[in-house]
């Protein structure tokens, strides 16, 4: 299948300090990325659609000052968590929609966040 | 929007008997619905998926069935093995747009040695 690198794995961070994570599609274009927040034991929240070359579109409730999203390319997206605050702790998985077809989607390994 | 739901949301089932995820949609213009292994403490793997044209797709010990008249679809897993362990998410979204895949809330599976 096709891959989607994400890095770091894991971040630790002290608090008002900004993290930027990493989403790139190894072997596929994706015209469209997805970045989700995972709390324990819960399912995927969206929190913004970014497609190549545009602004992202943000869920509601999501501060886009706060996460700032670039899809500079084909292949990466980035997400950057500025001033990061403890409740902003969360595992966070991008996604990339493959070009090719515009039908399967591929995860990301996670960033574990954990802000002190 | 697309609304899906998916049941149970913890599943134990014994070695080498079967596991059944159900998941229901609420769009019927969703057309194409995929199933996720998440392991702990990394990201969803894509493990098998249906477009609504087709009613059932195997892939060895994994099959899914898709009822679009009464839209709902289900993963069956056969011959269970410990690894099968991990939570696992059902999608639906719709083919060639940019539009969200819709996740369900997930399933624990735990498969007893």
């Amino acid at each position: 299948g096709a891959v989607v690198s994400q890095h770091p794995s894991r971040v630790i961070c002290k608090s008002g300090t900004s993290v930027k994570i990493e989403c790139r599609s190894l072997d596929f274009q994706a015209t469209t990325m997805f970045w989700y927040r995972q709390f324990p034991k819960q399912s995927l929240m969206l929190m913004a659609t970014s497609n190549e070359g545009s602004k992202a579109t943000y869920e509601q409730g999501v501060e886009k000052d706060k996460f700032l999203i670039n899809h500079a390319s084909l292949t990466l997206s980035t997400l950057t968590v500025t001033s990061a605050h403890p409740e902003d702790s969360s595992f966070y998985i991008c996604s990339a929609r493959d070009w090719a077809t515009n039908e399967k989607l591929f995860f990301g390994s996670g960033t574990q966040l954990s802000v002190l | 929007g697309e609304n899906v739901e998916q049941h149970p949301s913890t599943l134990s089932v014994q070695e080498g008997d079967s596991a059944v995820i159900k998941c229901t949609y609420s769009d019927s213009a969703s057309n194409y619905f995929p199933w996720y292994k998440q392991e702990l403490g990394k990201g969803p793997q894509l493990i098998i998926d249906i477009r609504s044209n087709v009613g059932e797709k195997k892939d060895q010990r994994i099959a899914v069935t898709l009822n679009k008249t009464a839209k709902h679809f289900s993963l069956h897993i056969t011959e269970t093995q410990p690894e099968d362990s991990a939570v696992y998410f059902c999608a639906a979204s719709i083919r060639n747009t940019g539009n969200q895949f819709y996740f369900g809330t997930g399933t624990s599976l735990t498969v007893i040695p």
